[in-house]
């Protein structure tokens, strides 16, 4: 099961882009990227998925390079309500027995 | 289309008491995952049932189990609870995990507290 690394923490100020970065060495041919956002004491929030290239919806963007190495979200002129922590994960929801593992996740502080 | 809903929301217990926690899966999700997550350990993957068999389990004690019923609905139980058990316990509903793509949605969690 591939693991990932992500930057612990980051500070952004209202208005600007935010690209948080992960690594995910290990991945196998078949995993997927996944991101989900989470505030406190609530449940995470499903935010973009994707294999490689780039995916966008209406909420942010992921870049993923042709070695699948590593993942960008984007999240474009963030706001205060996007202050959350944001995990990375990478899986195969097809594959026998492999659950999907969280890390500890990158916290996001959006400053006014 | 409603979402993943779990009841209760909040939950006070003493230590050798037992909990069970409910799942109610969005429409047509017929796979079923738990979480407990705690400020030390952050997100554990508990089990996760489809088709009212249990397909993966984490590295909990026995104290945790869990069902699913035919309408895809779930509970997990907590057996003699002991004061580590205080968290906040996630619920996450997907198709299929068969399918590709398959994304799990979480539904707002159970906060446990035991005491």
């Amino acid at each position: 099961l591939a693991k990932t690394t992500q930057p612990i923490s980051m500070d952004s100020y209202e208005g600007q882009e935010v690209n948080i970065t992960c690594s995910h060495n290990n991945i196998a041919t078949n995993d997927y990227i996944t991101w989900y956002q989470q505030f406190p004491s609530q449940g995470p929030r499903f935010i973009i998925q994707g294999y490689k290239t780039k995916v966008t919806n209406e909420v942010a963007s992921l870049f993923i390079p042709a070695d699948r190495k590593s993942s960008t979200l984007s999240l474009p002129r963030v706001s205060l309500s996007d202050t959350a922590v944001y995990y990375c994960l990478v899986g195969d929801r097809n594959s026998g027995n492999t659950p999907l593992v969280f890390g500890k996740g990158t916290r996001l502080s959006v400053i006014a | 289309k409603a979402g993943v809903t779990q009841t209760p929301r909040y939950l006070i217990k003493t230590r050798g008491q037992q909990v069970t926690l409910s799942c109610s899966p969005i429409s047509g999700h017929r796979s079923v995952s738990w979480y407990q997550q705690t400020p030390g350990q952050g997100l554990q993957f508990l089990f996760e049932y489809f088709s009212e068999t249990q397909r993966n389990k984490g590295n909990f004690p026995g104290r945790f189990s869990g069902r699913q019923f035919s309408n895809s609905r779930s509970e997990m139980n907590v057996s003699t609870l002991e004061l580590g058990d205080s968290a906040l316990y996630l619920c996450a509903s997907s198709l299929e995990p068969g399918l590709t793509t398959d994304t799990q949605y979480f539904g707002p969690g159970t906060r446990l507290t035991v005491l």
